[in-house]
């Protein structure tokens, strides 16, 4: 089956660790996105990449990073300089051209501790 | 900057209902608008998309349709059921601007009581 997997589903953090969250996909599309959702707050942007080896900061970058050296996969890194960064975190895709639809993963909830 | 604004947060109604979602979003200079449907704990579904020289689109007991000029998009339910219960969220896609410029509502909460 095609489709974006995130692992793990849940996630717990120590203050002062670094974490990495995972985004596979399988659906041959060139562009990925990560977001953060909150309660109460739309999916905010954290950073995007349009094709391999290529990304850019979204709206909300501060304390992430992120690395695309493989067209299936987009891992996001969740540094210690987050300050803030108990949520839940999508991962999605989009091919370029053609269909604007977006393909969402199932999610990480992350947790600090 | 575009806001996107549903309202209400949270609705409940009876299984078997008819009901509207609404979508209302500042700039009307969009190139889409879509409609998704989140369950709790997981990531979004795609249920419609409308260009922005559409009125609707139909997919089944679902019909969204958007008016630019008054910055509105209705998601229209028919004949709702247990199942349904979900959060709805609209997107708005710019006109200028890639798909990273695309604005999230914070969606409508829908609980079906059978």
């Amino acid at each position: 089956d095609g489709g974006i997997t995130q692992s793990p589903k849940y996630l717990f953090r120590k203050e002062g660790q670094n974490v990495t969250l995972s985004c596979e996909q399988n659906l041959n599309h060139d562009a990925m996105y990560w977001y953060r959702q909150d309660p109460g707050q739309g999916l905010r942007l954290i950073y995007y990449s349009q094709i391999v080896n290529d990304f850019q900061k979204g709206d909300i970058a501060e304390g992430y990073s992120v690395s695309r050296e493989k067209k299936e996969s987009f891992p996001l890194t969740v540094t210690s300089a987050q300050k803030n960064p108990t949520a839940f975190y999508l991962c999605a895709s989009r091919t370029s051209g053609g269909s604007d639809t977006q393909y969402f993963g199932p999610g990480t909830r992350l947790t600090v501790l | 900057k575009q806001e996107v604004t549903q309202i209400p947060a949270a609705l409940s109604v009876p299984e078997g209902e008819n009901l509207v979602l609404n979508c209302s979003f500042t700039d009307s200079a969009i190139y889409n608008l879509q409609w998704f449907r989140q369950d709790p704990g997981k990531g979004l579904t795609s249920l419609l998309l409308i260009q922005s020289s559409q009125r609707e689109q139909t997919s089944g007991r679902l019909n969204a349709s958007l008016d630019k000029s008054s910055g509105r998009s209705t998601l229209y339910i028919a004949a709702s059921q247990p199942g349904d219960s979900a959060t709805y969220l609209c997107a708005v896609h710019p006109y200028s601007g890639g798909y990273q410029k695309v604005t999230f509502g914070t969606g409508t909460k829908l609980q079906v009581i059978p």
